[in-house]
């Protein structure tokens, strides 16, 4: 079974703290995302990876950076974390192309997710 | 871009009973996943469905492709069955960017 892990399921932070979310999976997946999600907006892609030390932004990256030093890891760091940042975090990740993985590659596979309240 | 759009928003029954929830998408797509959100929050994979009929226990879902729905059929609801599913479907201009469905919020009464 894919797995993926966040590191905190909760965590309160103060407005100006340096956030760092980090998010493991152990199925060898090229392709790494974070959303997050909010009452009434749903699920927001923030950024993704698609390969080491590779990221692109989605739709909403203001605010947040990211690291992906090894495969299996992506961090998502808010350098200065605001109150409108309060949100929950969800990590994914999913292979990047069909090479022996059949026609479901693309699916994408989710963490428990990491509720952030920021004062 | 690709429109999905899920129906109904919400959706209240007792437990034991039958649900059909629905997805539309506004243009032809290579696959399709459904998602159940739990209480906690953690989104679970149902399934990646780009067309035909899968089944999964008292679950099964059924992708049209030509005419751009979709359907997750929940049998003999149970309690644990509460909380959103949700549809996504890939963008155009990134295969492995999804578009998600606003969801439907489903609670099983005892």
């Amino acid at each position: 079974d894919v797995k993926v892990t966040q590191s905190s399921r909760y965590l309160v932070k103060r407005t100006g703290e340096k956030v760092f979310l980090e998010c493991v999976q152990d199925m060898d997946h090229e392709n790494m995302f974070w959303y997050r999600q909010d009452p009434g907006l749903g699920l927001r892609l923030i950024y993704f990876s698609y390969d080491v030390k590779m990221k692109e932004k989605g739709d909403i990256p203001e605010g947040y950076s990211v690291s992906r030093e090894k495969k299996e890891r992506f961090s998502l760091i808010l350098e200065s974390a605001s109150t409108n940042q309060t949100s929950m975090y969800l990590c994914a990740s999913s292979f990047h192309s069909d090479r022996g993985h059949g026609s479901s590659y693309n699916e994408q596979f989710f963490g428990p997710g990491t509720r952030l309240t920021v004062l | 871009g690709i429109q999905v759009e899920q129906s109904p928003p919400d959706l209240i029954l007792q437990e034991g009973a039958n649900s059909t929830l629905r997805c539309n998408f506004s243009d032809s797509v290579n696959n399709l996943q459904w998602f159940h959100q739990n209480p906690w929050g953690q989104l679970i994979n149902l399934f990646y469905i780009p067309s035909g009929t899968k089944q999964n226990g008292r679950l099964s879902a059924t992708t049209v492709a030509t005419e751009r729905y979709s359907l997750l059929y929940i049998s003999s609801s149970q309690t644990t069955d509460s909380g959103v599913y949700f549809c996504a479907v890939p963008r155009r201009d990134s295969n492995y960017q999804l578009i998600w469905g606003a969801g439907t919020k489903l609670i099983i009464k005892p």
